[in-house]
């Protein structure tokens, strides 16, 4: 089945304690993105992945990292996390320009 | 502030009737737009998109109008279902110097009354 799969779908963390969310692919997509979902903001971009070793910044990438050594995989890193990251996260991939994305199911994750 | 925005955070329908859901944009720039359904605990699902070059598009039971002269974006739903209950988001891309960006209003949540 094509999907977008992330992990994990849920996460609580203590401020400052380093995390990584993942992101896998399974349709060969040239593009992925993460997105942040909070309420009354909609989704915001955090990072883009236009191929493998491409990467750039969305609208709020403060406190975040990505890297795309592979083509299939979009990982979010959260190096000293604070409770304002607290929100839900959805990776995305699309396979061209102009296409749109297909989401992931999302990770919740809690800072505290 | 956003340059892709719905008119309504709320709209309420009886099942049977249909549904039209709107989107403002303010970058002319755009070329593509999408509609998004979010149910609960799920992340969005593509429905429709249209390309700048077209007024009108049609899926099943759904329909997108573009007017590009006033920037606005609709959404129809036609003889809305329990199912149909959801979020709903429009996207914008930015254009040709933001290929992979897409903007989204903050959504209008669909109620479908039995």
């Amino acid at each position: 089945e094509a999907q977008v799969t992330q992990n994990p779908r849920y996460l609580i963390t203590v401020t400052g304690k380093k995390l990584t969310v993942t992101c896998s692919q399974n349709m060969n997509h040239e593009y992925m993105s993460w997105y942040r979902q909070d309420p009354g903001l909609g989704l915001r971009q955090i990072y883009y992945s236009m191929n493998v070793e491409v990467t750039d910044k969305g609208d709020v990438p403060e406190g975040y990292k990505v890297s795309r050594k592979e083509k299939r995989n979009f990982p979010l890193i959260l190096e000293s996390p604070s409770p304002n990251q607290t929100s839900l996260y959805f990776c995305a991939s699309s396979p061209s320009t102009g296409l749109g994305y297909t989401f992931g199911s999302g990770t919740r994750l809690t800072v505290v | 502030g956003e340059s892709v925005g719905l008119h309504l955070p709320t709209l309420s329908v009886q099942e049977g009737d249909n549904s039209i859901i709107n989107c403002a944009y303010s970058n002319s720039a755009s070329d593509y737009f999408i509609w998004y359904k979010q149910e609960s605990g799920k992340g969005p699902q593509f429905i429709i998109d249209i390309r700048s070059n077209m007024d009108k598009r049609q899926g099943q039971r759904v329909t997108v109008l573009l007017n590009k002269t006033v920037k606005h974006l609709s959404l129809q739903i036609a003889a809305t279902q329990p199912g149909d209950s959801a979020v709903y988001f429009c996207a914008e891309n930015m254009g040709p110097s933001n290929d992979y960006k897409l903007s989204f209003g903050a959504g209008t949540t669909v109620t479908v009354r039995a």
